[in-house]
């Protein structure tokens, strides 16, 4: 089986830093991704951690390490724009690449 | 480059009803996958396809859910009668194989 644990809600104000975490329990992990959601919108791709690291992105970053299960995301210098649901979501090796997405964390960004 | 398409954005229909989603993934993508997605969850894989292929269905209720790529391109995702409980919003994805999927706005659909 799978299991994708991330905080329901966060909320930060406009100009700090963010670490939004994900830890998961599956077989077969094969990478794993950040998609960025507005209320109402398409999920948009954020970033891919396949292996142990950081991969940095303009203001943001997401780390992985495949032996602790876990992941984060980082959002620095947050705007008022990146209110939004934060999906982490796990490829599973199941004969072929299967995602599977967590509940998402929804951030709120005040001023 | 033009993203996913869906249509229509939004459906309102009683229950009993027959209601159709379409998706127009992005060009050169050979894979398509359907989900849906309840208020305040992730999206849950209903449908895989390769080109044609039904590679993963196991996650469709197939007694009122169906669906079809006959060309290899566009899909269609039908649910035949429509129940209280199928209100979600339907995504379509797109991925060249199996590599980084790209969402389409979604068919946000109301059973009343």
């Amino acid at each position: 089986g799978q299991n994708i644990d991330q905080p329901t809600e966060m909320t930060a104000t406009e100009g700090a830093i963010v670490q939004i975490n994900c830890t998961y329990q599956t077989s077969g992990f094969n990478g794993l991704f950040w998609y960025q959601q507005h209320a109402g919108e398409a999920p948009t791709f954020l970033s891919y951690n396949v292996l142990d690291g950081l991969e940095e992105k303009g203001r943001f970053s997401s780390f992985l390490s495949r032996s602790k299960g876990y992941s984060y995301l980082l959002l620095k210098e947050l705007q008022m724009k990146d209110s939004a649901s934060y999906l982490c979501a796990v490829i599973m090796n199941t004969g072929f690449q299967k995602l599977v997405f967590g509940t998402g964390t929804r951030l709120l960004v005040s001023p | 480059e033009a993203g996913v398409v869906q249509s229509p954005r939004y459906k309102i229909i009683e229950k009993k009803q027959p209601v159709a989603f379409w998706c127009n993934p992005i060009s050169g993508h050979n894979t398509l996958y359907w989900y849906l997605q309840n208020l305040g969850q992730g999206p849950e894989l209903l449908i895989r396809y390769e080109n044609e292929e039904a590679v993963d269905d196991s996650q469709l209720p197939k007694d009122r859910f169906s669906a079809e790529r006959l060309k290899g391109v566009d899909s269609t995702l039908k649910i035949q009668p429509a129940e209280l409980g199928d209100s979600a919003v339907y995504l379509c994805a797109s991925s060249f194989g199996g590599e980084t999927q790209y969402f389409g706005p979604g068919t946000r659909l109301l059973v009343l």
